[in-house]
């Protein structure tokens, strides 16, 4: 099916760096969801952007909307172990259902001890 | 319970079995969603219902796979004749309305693992 182009696929950095990964769609999207999933958990959102350009943060995460309504990127600042995890993006594409999402293959975050 | 929750959380079936997977979606949640995920990949839609009505089951891989939502609550996917490539987790979403706007959140379960032997 369907998937959103997440980069990049793995990440391994230090504990208290900052962490970026971001997603690109060929087509126009009218919503970005980014979410974590923990090893046997569902995905849990982290941040729901709505509009064209919209910054929104939660914590030390941040999320922007962007303004070609085809891409979206996530940064974490100053990592904890706690971070690790698998990231997701989602969204609904502007032309189909306003409930169907898709999905990226997901952003897998290690910690180097 | 406060969030979704999905039953069974691990499945072993054996190749050609029926199994039923059952999903309690947030109380008074109008949308149900299932998803299909494989192992290192992100979900894909399966199929949605607001309330009892199923709206779309587009993504429903084969006719062995049947959905439904009798009462507009409990959601039940059936997969009948089971093969190796129904083996993934299988989550189920609520949200509180049907329209995805700001405040809608969807809120998923923690999934049912299907291996099939």
């Amino acid at each position: 099916g369907q998937q959103l182009n997440q980069s990049p696929q793995s990440m391994f950095i230090q504990e208290g760096e900052d962490v970026s990964m971001n997603c690109t769609s060929s087509s126009i999207f009218n919503t970005w969801l980014w979410y974590k999933q923990d090893p046997g958990e569902g995905p849990i959102l982290l941040i729901a952007l709505y509009k064209a350009g919209e910054l929104t943060s939660n914590g030390r995460l941040t999320a922007q909307f962007g303004i070609t309504r085809k891409d979206s990127f996530l940064n974490i600042s100053a990592s904890i172990p706690s971070d690790v995890g698998i990231y997701f993006c989602a969204g609904h594409p502007l032309r189909d259902s306003n409930y169907q999402l898709i999905w990226g293959a997901g952003t897998k975050l290690i910690i180097k001890p | 319970g406060a969030g979704v929750s999905q039953s069974p959380r691990y499945k072993v079936a054996k190749r050609g079995q029926d199994v039923a997977l059952r999903c309690d979606p947030i109380s008074g949640h109008v949308s149900l969603f299932w998803y299909q995920q494989a192992l290192g990949q992100g979900p894909e839609f399966l199929t949605y219902f607001q309330n009892e009505a199923q709206l779309d089951k587009s993504g429903l891989p084969s006719d062995r796979f049947f959905a439904e939502r009798p009462e507009g609550s409990v959601s039940t996917l059936k997969i009948q004749r089971t093969q190796q490539e129904d083996s993934a987790v299988y989550l189920c979403a609520s949200s509180l309305w049907t329209v995805m706007s700001s405040g809608n959140t969807i809120y998923f379960g923690e999934g049912s693992w299907l291996t099939v032997v």
